[in-house]
């Protein structure tokens, strides 16, 4: 099957520090990727779509100017955490949606555990 | 809005059968998915139905009935690695979101 990757797999960083967070898909192009977090035990929560070449379009209630999305090429979007805080830790899971396929899989990556000290 | 119900937590013995039920109200409908997830880790595809009817993949089957907003993953032959957390996932139409459960945590016992 398709492969996602995502980088870094687990990151530690201070309160008010920004984060950035790779989401690649290796051996398809991907013209819509999407952005999930998930709390503890919880399911995944949407928070973005992310669509190469334009802007990406953000669930309700989920900050644009908090959490950056650019989807500059077929095969990588960034999810950036700006002025990190403790409440923002969490478990953030990309997947990519293989058009060439006919679009029908959402493929998932490993995931990035955030940790907000 | 989106209202996608399935149980919180099942046991099984190892070898037995067990059938995690999902139901769903949601606001467009475009097929249904069902993803495994492992603690701690991505979900991993299982299953798309979008027609009615049953999906037989190995010992993991899914069935669908949309006209009662509902649908089942069946699998067979428990394994001990089978123990995780099974998302029923809907999708809208159009745009390809999906909309996810709370997830149903499977513990498979000796």
């Amino acid at each position: 099957g398709a492969v996602v990757s995502q980088h870094p797999s687990r990151v530690i960083c201070k309160s008010g520090t920004s984060v950035k967070i790779e989401c690649r898909s290796l051996d398809f192009q991907a013209t819509t990727m999407f952005w999930y977090r998930q709390f503890p035990k919880k399911s995944l929560m949407l928070m973005a779509t992310s669509n190469e070449g334009s802007k990406a379009t953000y669930e309700q209630g989920v900050e644009k100017d908090k959490f950056l999305i650019n989807h500059a090429s077929l095969t990588l979007s960034t999810l950036t955490v700006t002025s990190a805080h403790p409440e923002d830790s969490s478990f953030y899971i990309c997947s990519a949606r293989d058009a060439a396929s006919g679009g029908e899989t959402q493929y998932f990556g490993p995931g990035t555990r955030l940790l907000v000290l | 809005g989106q209202n996608i119900d399935q149980p919180t937590e099942m046991t099984a013995t190892e070898g037995a059968i067990v059938q995690i039920n999902c139901t769903y109200q949601t606001s467009g409908f475009n097929g249904l998915f069902w993803y495994q997830q492992h603690a701690g880790e991505a979900p991993t595809f299982l299953s798309y139905n979008v027609l009615d009817g049953l999906e037989e993949k190995g010992r993991f089957s899914s069935f669908l009935s949309r006209s009662k907003g509902y649908s089942y993953l069946l699998l067979k032959e428990l394994q001990m690695k089978d123990s995780a957390s099974y998302l029923c996932a809907v999708r809208a139409p159009n745009d390809y979101k999906l909309s996810f459960g709370a997830g149903t945590t499977v513990t498979v016992r000796a």
